[in-house]
């Protein structure tokens, strides 16, 4: 079974520029999760989908980012204008829901270097 | 909110020698909490879970932690270290069966010594 994949593995864009990233979860996950980590911080939430639904996009930094997932498959997350300080590591992250609980499968991210 | 601390960004220890790693957390209720290992060029893979079941947790490669509600903590425990473990751990909280987001603590840089 395919994991959680991510793309690109790496972004060097500029200031001002526009960056989508994109999660493909495991097959037949409903949840869906987005996470970042800037450099020497902790992996912090940015949102979460069930299916196609935002259930909670609590952690999104502002208005700036957009994340999407169309037909409930994958997900993009498109930042727009980049600034600086978006610089770091995206986590995906996928789960489904079952007797044992739920554990999120993690995705290799994508890191952003916004120059 | 819940929050996780990791006590020490860096631990060295040599190979052959017991590896500790300190999780605490903070919730009035005791949540679910995991732990993931990043190896260097790699995402965060899964070694263990708490989920209420047993307070002693055995995970992958030989690793086990603790659920001590006393104390707080999830502290992550091997007997014996390999040149193997060398990478990066997270402990994280999650509120339930169904987790919604997680927190993480800022993560232990592990480096093995031959």
């Amino acid at each position: 079974e395919a994991g959680v994949t991510q793309f690109p593995s790496h972004s060097v864009i500029e200031k001002g520029q526009t960056v989508t990233l994109r999660c493909d979860p495991i097959s037949g996950h409903d949840n869906l999760y987005w996470y970042r980590r800037v450099m020497g911080k902790e992996i912090k939430f940015l949102l979460h989908f069930v299916k196609e639904s935002k259930q909670d996009e609590s952690g999104m930094p502002n208005n700036r980012f957009l994340a999407e997932r169309t037909g409930g498959t994958y997900s993009t997350l498109k930042v727009q204008p980049a600034e600086l300080e978006d610089s770091g590591v995206y986590f995906c992250a996928s789960s489904q829901v079952t007797g044992g609980g739920e554990t999120q499968y993690f995705g290799p991210g994508t890191r952003l270097l916004v120059l | 909110a819940q929050s996780v601390t990791q006590l020490g960004s860096h631990v060295s220890v040599s190979e052959g020698a017991l590896v500790l790693l300190r999780c605490n957390y903070s919730s009035s209720v005791p949540p679910y909490l995991f732990w993931y290992v990043q190896y260097p060029n790699q995402g965060l893979q899964l070694l263990l879970k708490y989920t209420s079941a047993a307070t002693l947790v055995k995970g992958i490669n030989g690793f086990e932690a603790e659920f001590k509600k006393s104390e707080t903590s999830f502290h992550l425990t091997k007997p014996s270290a390999h040149m193997s473990d060398a990478a990066e751990y997270f402990c994280a909280a999650g509120r339930g069966s169904t987790l919604g987001r997680l927190y993480f603590g800022r993560g232990t840089q592990l480096t093995v010594w031959p």
